[in-house]
């Protein structure tokens, strides 16, 4: 099974509106991570947000916060007021258990933001 | 502060030939990992190391494939000998052992033709 599934190979949005990235988890750990990464064209990978799974509060970083949903084993990246430099690759990741420091990648989506 | 940096960031080598990627993480950070990324597989951790010490290398393809970290501000990944199926882009990235997010360098584009 996927450890981490990203259902949108790619998604639209105009200027100024807001979107929301997709992305479910698979772990029977108690503790675990989650990651949001942004790769533009140019091809460098770029943190945006981390939730942790004793986190209560939904995690936010400025325009960017993640709608973590727990008993459904979903971890949503939403972009509040897009702005034409968010088209991008957006991947979700989990680092899975105490005791380790790998990050598990999902496939990524696609975003592209129209004037 | 200068971010991860990773030297060439282009590589054009002929298969059979020795390859060396060279990774400088960012200063203060105490864990480093190398990832490649791949059409056909995405992105995929190859190996990573705390405190210079490699902690997990199951990602590691096959043992053409080896990784050292000699201190705590330069690590190398080195293909011998190279494939055309080991064409990616690699990714060196770093984190303070405490922390949890990781800083991506900018990458390196090998092409094994």
């Amino acid at each position: 099974a996927q450890k981490i599934t990203q259902t949108q190979p790619g998604m639209f949005v105009q200027e100024k509106e807001a979107v929301t990235l997709d992305c479910t988890y698979d772990t029977s750990d108690q503790s675990y991570g989650l990651f949001w990464y942004k790769q533009p064209s140019s091809g460098e990978m770029i943190f945006l947000i981390y939730q942790g799974s004793y986190d209560e509060q939904n995690a936010t970083e400025g325009r960017y916060s993640l709608n973590f949903q727990k008993a459904r084993k979903s971890a949503n990246l939403v972009i509040s007021a897009s702005q034409l430099g968010d088209s991008a690759m957006y991947f979700c990741a989990m680092r899975e258990g105490y005791n380790t420091d790998k990050l598990i990648f999902g496939t990524g989506t696609r975003l592209q933001v129209f004037p | 502060d200068a971010g991860v940096i990773q030297s060439p960031r282009h590589e054009v080598t002929e298969m059979g030939q020795e390859v060396t990627l060279r990774c400088k993480p960012i200063s203060g950070h105490n864990s480093l990992f190398w990832y490649r990324q791949t059409m056909m597989r995405g992105l995929e951790l190859l190996i990573y190391f705390n405190n210079n010490v490699p902690i997990d290398d199951s990602g590691m393809p096959e043992d053409r494939f080896s990784a050292k970290m000699p201190n705590a501000s330069f690590s190398t990944l080195k293909i011998q000998p190279s494939e055309p199926r080991d064409s990616a882009v690699y990714f060196c990235a770093s984190r303070r052992l405490a922390g949890d997010e990781q800083f991506f360098g900018p990458g390196t584009r090998l092409t094994v033709l």
